[in-house]
């Protein structure tokens, strides 16, 4: 298995811009996170879903956020207008059954920079 | 609340120096531990785990950890450094209901020559 695909690696972007981070699961998990990490604030959940459902979003920022997940091999990450203040790295992870047992396979993450 | 703490923010050690990094949670239950590692610029890689049983868990790249229920504690240990073990060491909690994983906010790493 080629493990959780994000993409893309790296992205720059002009405040106010939209931006969308992509990720691709392991194939058979049937929970997906989405994280964004900082120095300041370490590793924070944004939103997860289980069988391609949003189970728990309170941890999006704001409603210039969004997450959406149209099929069970597929989601989106969007921020819509980008700031400065979003800049971070963002993992995807996905899961077999929920992290009690098994916690997470993570993505290599895409480092965003609003400038 | 469920919590992780990792006390130590940074850590330098000699290759070939024994090696641990601590984790305290705070749990209601008998909880499902985790040592992750990241490597710069690279994902969380998940080292080894613990949900019941034997509390001496054994991971990938010669890690160990000891779960302690009297101390709250899930310590990292490996006997021998590497210079490539130098990365950020995040412990995490996880649930045995619901899928909220908790994680410390990580252990950074230096090996010396």
């Amino acid at each position: 298995d080629a493990g959780v695909i994000q993409s893309p690696r790296h992205e720059v972007t002009e405040m106010g811009q939209e931006v969308t981070l992509r990720c691709k699961p392991i194939s058979g998990h049937d929970y997906l996170f989405w994280y964004r990490q900082t120095m300041m604030r370490g590793l924070e959940l944004l939103i997860y879903f289980n069988n391609n459902v949003p189970i728990d979003d309170s941890g999006m920022p704001e409603d210039r956020f969004s997450a959406k997940m149209p099929n069970a091999s597929f989601s989106t990450l969007k921020i819509q207008p980008s700031e400065p203040r979003d800049s971070a790295v963002y993992f995807c992870a996905s899961s077999r059954g929920g992290t009690g047992f098994r916690g997470y396979t993570f993505g290599s993450g895409t480092r965003l920079t609003v400038v | 609340a469920q919590s992780v703490t990792q006390p130590d923010i940074h850590i330098t050690v000699s290759e070939g120096a024994s090696l641990e990094l601590r984790c305290n949670y705070s749990y209601g239950a008998t909880p499902y531990l985790f040592w992750y590692v990241q490597s710069p610029g690279q994902g969380l890689q998940l080292l080894l785990k613990y949900f019941s049983g034997d509390t001496l868990v054994q991971g990938i790249k010669g890690f160990e950890a000891e779960f302690k229920r009297s101390q709250s504690s899930f310590n990292l240990r490996k006997p021998s450094v590497h210079w490539s073990d130098a990365a950020e060491y995040f412990c995490a909690v996880g649930q045995n209901t619901g899928n909220q994983f908790y994680f410390g906010t990580g252990t950074s790493l230096t090996v010396i020559p």
